[in-house]
């Protein structure tokens, strides 16, 4: 069985600093590993995505994560966050057959 | 707009009432999905179509019922729902192997009362 857990329910930081949001993951195959962000009141946009090649993913607004097979982890990082940044982070592993299972979330609150 | 589109984004309703949510797709995707989003829980996948064929139905209460007459449509069909069935239910689309990445639509909040 595949899970994903996102250990911080909610991370505070200031504009500018950097931030990791942190996800595991538990698969015994090979996996592709996805980070979602949930603005207030809309749907789920796709911010990046794992499924093979380079361990550090680029994605849209700055992001960027690394995936680590020995730690079994998909951390999303960001060098500088922006007030605009204040949303829900919602990390994923493929189940393959068309299933993706999602953490339970990471609100980041960005604050002036 | 995502290219996925649900109606309505609000929706109230009685436990006795009848109603649909709709989920259309502009994206010439082949799979399409329901989740329901609720407070302090992972998003659940209701089902799941593929080809407009369903897939998927981990184990989802009777009285939702989903419909897929083409690729582009979706609808989930609810009928004498309870309070906690209140939520956002999310729709998303596909194509082929979920590696692509879901496009998802920007949710019903629904509040049954």
């Amino acid at each position: 069985a595949q899970s994903v857990t996102q250990l911080d329910s909610q991370v505070p930081v200031f504009e500018e600093a950097p931030v990791e949001l942190r996800c595991n993951y538990s698969s015994s195959v090979s996996v592709y590993l996805f980070w979602y962000v949930q603005y207030p009141n809309q749907g789920l946009q796709l911010l990046l995505k794992y499924l093979s090649g380079s361990t550090l993913v680029k994605g849209i607004n700055g992001f960027e994560a690394e995936f680590n097979k020995s730690q079994t982890s998909f951390h999303l990082r960001k060098p500088s966050v922006h007030i605009s940044d204040t949303a829900e982070y919602f990390c994923a592993v493929d189940l393959g057959f068309q299933k993706l299972v999602f953490g339970t979330g990471t609100r980041l609150l960005v604050s002036p | 707009e995502t290219g996925v589109t649900q109606t309505p984004r609000h929706l109230v309703m009685g436990m006795t009432n009848k109603k649909s949510l709709k989920c259309e797709q502009h994206l010439g995707h082949n799979a399409m999905y329901w989740y329901k989003q609720s407070a302090k829980k992972p998003l659940e996948l209701m089902f799941v179509y593929s080809l407009e064929e369903r897939v998927e139905n981990n184990s989802v209460p009777s009285r939702f019922s989903p419909e897929c007459p083409n690729s582009s449509h979706l609808f989930l069909h609810l009928h004498t729902l309870q309070p906690e069935d209140s939520a956002l239910y999310l729709c998303a689309s596909s194509q082929g192997d979920s590696n692509y990445g879901y496009t998802f639509g920007s949710g019903t909040r629904l509040t049954v009362v």
